[in-house]
Formats: structure tokens, C-alpha cells, sequence
């Protein structure tokens, strides 16, 4: 199965910077089929970005994505209280579904 | 607008089974697919399986499928999930997730439930 693999666990960062996620993959994702997601506690997981690069419905462009093959990049500019979460990358090109352990986004 | 609510937090003993359901609301349920994924604490999302809501196709995670059943109700816009002879490992959230009903990769998983506490525990 395709593992993948997020950096940094943890990224500590203020309201109004640049955040950037990686996940990488332990063999080469077809199609872009790379979706991010962010979690905040208690809470249902939100789609961020499919297909490495489109963002989802209602998604503020402050967020992009980024990358094909085995390296992916979420990244966040102009950080706002609400974007403190975890955030995790899943494939869903190759059996099985595998999902990132997840990038904890912290003030 | 999407909704996916799922039932209420399961406390059961090792070799039980439990079933959790998923009522899904604003959109056409039989044209969408369903995926389960669980999440034990501090560990990452494990997906277990998906079903094709229109025809009740199945497709589970080899870890998982001789205990796994996923099944649906359509005129009860319903999923389901049951997980039998419980162990302590699957003590996690469960959550299901829309995705898409042509097979179970190649589309994203959106929305999500708002997950299931299970808690195995003699």
C-alpha cells in the first residue's frame, strides 16, 4: 500500500503568516489523486483540496495545493485563528485508500 | 445542503459487534457511493471500506473484511456499518464519508459524518 508520509508533525506559526504542509508518498500517486483535509477537535474532517491542486467548494483561496508524483504541498497563506487544526493528506488513486498521520498546525 | 449524521456513541465488549449508521440528507443518495474510515486515538485515518449506494456493491479493506459489513437502505437514505468480535484495537471514531458510486478510488470523500465514538472495553 502506498504510505504516506506528512512534515512537519508539528508547525508553529502566528495569524498572518505562510504555512506549508508536506506529504510524501511512498511510490508515485496516479492521476493526482490527492485530497487534503483539515480537522479541528471534536469535528468532522473538511475537504480542503482534491486532484493535488482544486479547491473544494466554499474553500478560501488562501489555501492551495500543489505537486504530482510522490511530493504534495498544502499551503496556507495569511493565517487566520480558524486554520489552527490538524491537517491530513489522503490518496485515493491506488487500493487501498491510505491517509497522511496528519501536520498539527499550532499557534 | 449535504448532511451525513451518523448514530450515537457504542460502549461494547471484546467479541461483540456493533453497527453504526449514517443518514444522509441533501442529495440524491442512491447516486453517490458511501466510504467507512476509523480513526483510533492518535493514530492516522485507516479507511475500511466503501459501498456503491445504487446497487449495494461492496469493496473492503483486506485488514478488515472478514469482520467488516457495510449495507444501505435507500428509501431510509441510510448507511450502515458493522464491525464484529470487537477487540480492544477498535476502540476509535468512526466516521463515513461520501464519495462516488463509479468505484471506490478516483474520487475524494466529501462531506463526512461528524464520526462515532465506538469504546471496546471488557
Amino acid at each position: 500500500e502506498i504510505v504516506l508520509t506528512q512534515s512537519p508533525g508539528t508547525l508553529s506559526l502566528s495569524p498572518g503568516e505562510r504555512a506549508t504542509l508536506s506529504c510524501r508518498a511512498s511510490q508515485s500517486i496516479s492521476g493526482t489523486y490527492l485530497a487534503w483535509y483539515q480537522q479541528t477537535p471534536g469535528q468532522a474532517p473538511r475537504l480542503l483540496i482534491y486532484g493535488a491542486s482544486s479547491r473544494a467548494s466554499g474553500i478560501p483561496d488562501r489555501f492551495s495545493g500543489s505537486g504530482s508524483g510522490t511530493d504534495f504541498t498544502l499551503t496556507i497563506s495569511r493565517l487566520e485563528p480558524g486554520d489552527f487544526a490538524v491537517y491530513f493528506c489522503q490518496q485515493y488513486g491506488t487500493s487501498p485508500i491510505t491517509f497522511g498521520q496528519g501536520t498539527r498546525l499550532e499557534i | 445542503q449535504v448532511h451525513l449524521v451518523q448514530s450515537g456513541a457504542e460502549v461494547k465488549k471484546p467479541g461483540a459487534s456493533v453497527k453504526v449508521s449514517c443518514k444522509a440528507s441533501g442529495y440524491s443518495f442512491n447516486n453517490y457511493g458511501m466510504h467507512w474510515v476509523r480513526q483510533a486515538p492518535g493514530q492516522r485515518p485507516e479507511w475500511m471500506g466503501w459501498i456503491n449506494a445504487d446497487n449495494g456493491y461492496v469493496k473492503y479493506s483486506e485488514k478488515l473484511y472478514a469482520r467488516v459489513s457495510l449495507t444501505r437502505d435507500i428509501s431510509a437514505t441510510t448507511g450502515y456499518m458493522e464491525l464484529s468480535s470487537l477487540r480492544s484495537e477498535d476502540t476509535a471514531v468512526y466516521y463515513c464519508a461520501r464519495g462516488s458510486n463509479t468505484g471506490w478510488l478516483r474520487y475524494w470523500l466529501d462531506p463526512w459524518g461528524q464520526g462515532t465514538l465506538v469504546t471496546v472495553s471488557s
